[in-house]
């Protein structure tokens, strides 16, 4: 079964320097993709970024970046130059291509950007 | 601004009330999503859509959860009775096909006393 797992419940990094947020899945399927979401405290959920497994080169979006590491089943989002409004819930999702294209969640890691 | 809409975005109902869930996908995507978020579970899958038909609604409890897509433009979650236990922010995500990434609705937040 897919799973994905995020180790770090929350996070504090200070305003400006860049930060990595976890995370690890498990499947057996060859094609898949993965996802990040960011969830504000007014609850909307946020798409930021994207690598599909066949992808030759790491995701950037922005101040956002993924580091895929296939090898070691790692998907981390890294952000640059943290901003106050960054300060939220992160998710990482992935989607078995097999699967008719629901995602799967990790439990989230909880960023807090200090000023 | 394309969006998908949710709507109520804030429910309270007392058990055994039904309580219907109401959303509105990005006009032209065929695949809509419906997720339930609690602090216990996180984020599951209910039920998806690809061109209005049903594909899996495995996560619903069937005997008081429905789900379906009047039109192309509206998506309803309904549940009946409801129970304290159904108590969650209840998301809609719509997409393009099965491999894009998905849009989320603003969520509705149900409570159930």
């Amino acid at each position: 079964a897919q799973k994905i797992t995020q180790t770090q419940p929350g996070m504090f990094v200070q305003e400006k320097e860049a930060v990595t947020l976890d995370c690890t899945y498990d499947t057996s399927d060859p094609s898949y993709g993965l996802f990040w979401y960011k969830q504000p405290s007014s609850g909307e959920m946020i798409f930021l970024i994207y690598q599909g497994s066949y992808d030759q080169q790491n995701a950037t979006e922005g101040r956002y970046s993924l580091n895929f590491q296939k090898a070691r089943k790692s998907a981390n989002l890294v952000i640059s130059a943290s901003q106050l409004g960054d300060s939220a819930m992160y998710f990482c999702a992935m989607r078995d291509t097999g699967s008719q294209g629901n995602l799967i969640f990790g439990k989230g890691t909880k960023l807090s950007v200090k000023p | 601004d394309a969006r998908v809409t949710q709507t109520p975005r804030h429910k309270v109902t007392e058990m055994g009330q039904e309580v219907t869930m109401r959303c509105q996908p990005i006009l032209g995507h065929n695949t809509v999503f419906w997720y339930r978020q609690t602090m216990m579970q996180g984020l599951e899958l209910l039920a998806y859509f690809r061109n209005r038909a049903p594909l899996d609604d495995s996560g619903m409890p069937k005997d008081r959860f429905s789900a379906e897509m009047p039109d192309a433009t509206l998506a309803t979650l309904k549940i009946q009775p409801s129970e304290p236990r159904d108590s969650a922010v209840y998301f809609c995500a719509s997409g393009l096909g099965r491999d894009n990434e998905q849009f989320f609705g603003p969520g509705t937040r149900l409570t159930v006393l």
